[in-house]
């Protein structure tokens, strides 16, 4: 089954870059997801990537990802307090089913 | 403007009442889903439908149904059979097939009286 993994909490300070990291289990071709959760909210779909690509760039956002060790990354350049939230991983299961498997989130607390 | 709208964004219930979320789409999806939040702990997936007049039980279904009559609407009631339904709950929805995006509400907070 798919299992996506998580760190717990981030703090950086305004300016700086920001990287959370997240770990998943599926090994079929399969699209990675991030969202983004401000506190009250619901999730906004930052970006996405496929499994055969190794990096995807959008604006301030870069995303990493390393297939040999199931290891993807999210990059926020130039961190600004609009940035503070829980950051979700996502992988989609591959089943037919649009299904999701989300990992625990990362809080990130940006300083100004 | 197209988007996800839950209602109430606040629900109390007390102890052995049912309650039903509501939750409205206007992106002609086909799909939508529910899954609850709980602190601390990623999205589950409670109940998902495909099309209209047909869903399915996701991973944590026990204690809620759901009903598809129209292809904008999405409702979940949580039943007295859910014994700890504190929780936030969130709909998405997408359009049909395999790796589209799931786009999401800004979800109900549900609390126990």
């Amino acid at each position: 089954g798919e299992d996506v993994e998580q760190s717990l909490f981030l703090s950086v300070r305004e300016g700086d870059s920001s990287v959370i990291n997240c770990t998943y289990t599926d090994s079929s071709s399969t699209y990675l997801y991030w969202y983004k959760q401000e506190p009250g909210a619901g999730l906004q779909l930052l970006t996405y990537i496929f499994s055969n690509m190794d990096m995807k760039q959008d604006q301030r956002l870069t995303v990493l990802l390393n297939k040999k060790d199931k290891h993807l990354s999210l990059r926020i350049a130039d961190t600004q307090t609009g940035d503070s939230a829980i950051y979700f991983c996502a992988e989609s299961i591959p089943d037919g089913n649009n299904r999701l498997a989300f990992g625990k989130g990362n809080q990130v607390v940006v300083i100004p | 403007d197209g988007g996800i709208t839950q209602s109430p964004k606040y629900l109390f219930r007390k102890e052995g009442q049912n309650v039903t979320l509501s939750c409205e789409q206007n992106l002609n999806h086909d799909a939508m889903y529910w899954y609850r939040q709980d602190p601390g702990q990623g999205l589950r997936l409670i109940y998902y439908s495909q099309i209209v007049n047909d869903f399915q039980k996701g991973d944590i279904a026990e204690g809620y149904s759901v009903s598809r009559e129209k292809k904008e609407s999405f409702p979940l009631t949580v039943t007295s059979a859910q014994k700890n339904p504190t929780a936030f709950y969130l709909c998405a929805s997408s359009t049909p097939g395999q790796y589209q995006p799931q786009h999401f509400g800004d979800g109900t907070r549900l609390s126990i009286l």
